[in-house]
Parts: structure tokens; C-alpha cells; sequence
């Protein structure tokens, strides 16, 4: 079983449409986040859940909108896709209890809008 | 604000051979941690080693070592006898922690190692 899964792994799509990506973790972790890595590799923190309630809200254009049904899964909606919204996106699980903090990061999620 | 600087866009090395990434912070937390992780042309995020801001012995995973000077603020990364498949994108990242739980990594903008025959 893959740890932290995400769907779609790969997604090509038109300007203006609205698209989700979808992440799943079995580790039991308490916080899941999303991370931004743009054409230049620069990986950039967007979104942070603990425990379903929203922690980090970074500087990111409303059109996105990350949500937490639950504690293992995270999803990422964008509306009205920009080209600029070109991506790879990743999906990373921390535990609170974990002395490290380390992030447990997806495959990523090809994003390519045209 | 935390910062990370890797000075360092691409790095090249003889297999074999030993390479040291550059990375130096800036942060005003007294505690925080370090990590490097690795980037292969596959995508995929590696976690390779962590530094605490607080332990006392450079932290060590085989062939990866963690030179941490904090007065200097730097923690470089040292991979003795380069192979082939080191040939990857390095990041380094700096954790904070969060009020209500959370860590948060902020990551440089990495070093694109090449090891040559």
C-alpha cells in the first residue's frame, strides 16, 4: 500500500476549467499539507490541515480551495484554471507526535493547463 | 520569517568521489530542525536526514552526513563516495512548529546534483 497516494498523478487541462486532486494517506498522520512545485523546482507550502482544521493558509489566490473530509484524505480544488496554475502539486502527511516533523510526501500530481 | 538559502544551482562530481550541498538559514526560533531530501528525475520526494537544532552530534545515514555549524548558521550536506544514482535535485528545508500542531517546512531552491563516471 502506498503510504500517501494522490489522484490524478497526471492532469492536462484547459484554461478556465475547474479540476480536483485528490490525497489519501494511511499512516494515521494528524496533519496533511499541500506543497506547490513550480517549472523551476521552487517548492512552496499552500495549504496545512491538522486534524481536519485548517492551520496554514498561505498567499494563494482564492480560486483554490483545499478540503479535509477526514482525517486521512485532503483534496485540493481549483476553479477557473490559469496557466500559471501549471504545476506539480504534492501532497505531504507530518505527525504531531513525531519529534522530527518530518514530511511524508505523494508521487505528485502533474498539473498542465493550455 | 525562516529563510533557506542553497547557493548552489547545479553541482558536478566524479563517482566515488566525496560532495558537500551548501545550505545556510536564518531563523529567530531556538528550536527548529533541519532536512535534506532528495529529488530524482522520477519526482518523487526522498527524505534523506534530519538535524535537530538542539542535538549535539552531526547527524549521520550511511553515506549521507549533516554538517551542521549553527553559529554559522549552516547545514551542508556531505555524500561520500558518490554513485550514478546520486544524480538528483537536493533540497534542503527548515521546520517550525505550530501553534495548535503542525509543522511547517519551508524548503530552498534546491541543487541539482550531477555525478559523472
Amino acid at each position: 500500500d502506498t503510504a500517501v497516494s494522490q489522484t490524478p498523478k497526471y492532469l492536462v487541462t484547459q484554461m478556465g476549467n475547474d479540476k480536483s486532486i485528490k490525497c489519501e494517506q494511511n499512516l494515521g498522520h494528524d496533519t496533511m499539507y499541500w506543497y506547490k512545485q513550480d517549472s523551476k523546482k521552487f517548492l512552496k507550502i499552500m495549504f496545512s490541515y491538522n486534524n481536519k482544521e485548517l492551520i496554514i493558509n498561505e498567499t494563494v489566490p482564492n480560486r483554490f480551495s483545499p478540503k479535509s473530509p477526514d482525517k486521512a484524505h485532503l483534496n485540493l480544488h481549483i476553479n477557473s484554471l490559469e496557466l500559471g496554475d501549471s504545476a506539480v502539486y504534492f501532497c505531504a502527511t507530518s505527525s504531531s507526535g513525531e519529534d522530527t516533523g518530518e514530511l511524508f510526501f505523494g508521487e505528485g500530481s502533474r498539473l498542465t493547463v493550455l | 520569517a525562516q529563510k533557506i538559502t542553497q547557493t548552489q544551482p547545479g553541482m558536478f562530481v566524479q563517482e566515488k568521489e566525496a560532495v558537500t550541498l551548501d545550505c545556510t538559514y536564518d531563523t529567530s526560533d531556538q528550536s527548529y530542525g533541519l532536512f535534506w531530501y532528495k529529488q530524482p528525475s522520477s519526482g518523487e520526494m526522498i527524505f534523506l536526514i534530519y538535524q535537530g537544532s538542539y542535538d549535539e552530534q552531526n547527524a549521520t545515514e550511511g553515506r549521507y552526513s549533516l554538517n551542521f555549524q549553527k553559529a554559522r548558521k549552516s547545514a551542508n550536506l556531505v555524500i561520500s563516495a558518490s554513485q550514478l544514482g546520486d544524480s538528483a535535485m537536493y533540497f534542503c528545508a527548515m521546520r517550525e512548529g505550530l501553534r495548535g500542531g503542525g509543522n511547517k517546512l519551508t524548503f530552498g531552491t534546491g541543487t541539482q546534483l550531477k555525478v559523472e563516471l
